[in-house]
């Protein structure tokens, strides 16, 4: 069974004070490796995909990185508008199941004071 | 209309009450999702419908009754609803054999009283 732990549960960094998030994972088979950002209320918005180890993506502040156990996300200088809650989920292969299906963790939770 | 849309956003309803949630996807895709939220617990996927037929049904109770009409439309059918059975309900929607990312719209928060 596809298992994703996500850590730390919550962060709190003073604004411009980097850090990295951590995704752990097993899966038999990973296709992709998906980060998304949920703000409060809101629906998960897509913010990567990553298909192999080695693999690196970058969006404004973020980058995520992927290995064969984990993923990090890592926030560089980060502004109070980047709190949000960020989740990992991992697709496997789509053997048995047409769709690919997702598999999250409990997603992390950040807070960047000003 | 844009992305994928959900309405209605807030519900509250009494256990013996029978109400409808629904998702519409303007993305294209030929594949949607229910999957429900609950606090400190990770998503929990609910159904799942490909080129419209129901390809994935997670051990939902049957007070849960999925239907949809088309690849842009799903629907939630909630009767005789349980307490704990209060969450936010997001319908989620990808493009098989392209990418497969999944589009969330913003959810439905239901109450069950």
């Amino acid at each position: 069974e596809d298992q994703v732990t996500q850590s730390p549960e919550a962060l709190r960094l003073q604004e411009g004070e980097s850090s990295s998030l951590n995704c752990s994972y097993t899966v038999s088979g990973l296709r992709g490796l998906f980060w998304y950002r949920q703000d409060p209320g809101k629906g998960p918005e897509f913010l990567f995909t990553l298909y192999s180890a080695g693999e690196e993506k970058e969006k404004e502040r973020l980058k995520a990185t992927l290995t064969k156990k984990e993923s990090f996300l890592h926030i560089t200088a980060p502004k109070p508008e980047d709190s949000a809650t960020y989740l990992c989920a991992v697709q496997e292969r789509p053997g048995g199941t047409s769709y690919g299906k997702l598999t999250f963790g409990q997603g992390t939770i950040l807070t960047v004071h000003p | 209309e844009t992305g994928v849309t959900q309405t209605p956003r807030h519900l509250v309803m009494g256990m013996t009450n029978k109400k409808s949630l629904k998702c519409e996807q303007h993305l294209g895709h030929n594949a949607m999702y229910w999957y429900k939220q609950s606090a400190k617990k990770p998503l929990e996927l609910m159904f799942v419908y490909s080129l419209e037929e129901r390809v994935e049904n997670n051990s939902v109770p049957s007070r849960f009754s999925p239907e949809c009409p088309n690849s842009s439309h799903l629907f939630l059918h909630l009767h005789t609803l349980q307490p704990e059975d209060s969450a936010l309900y997001l319908c989620a929607s990808s493009q098989l054999r392209d990418n497969y990312e999944q589009y969330f719209g913003p959810g439905t928060r239901l109450t069950v009283t």
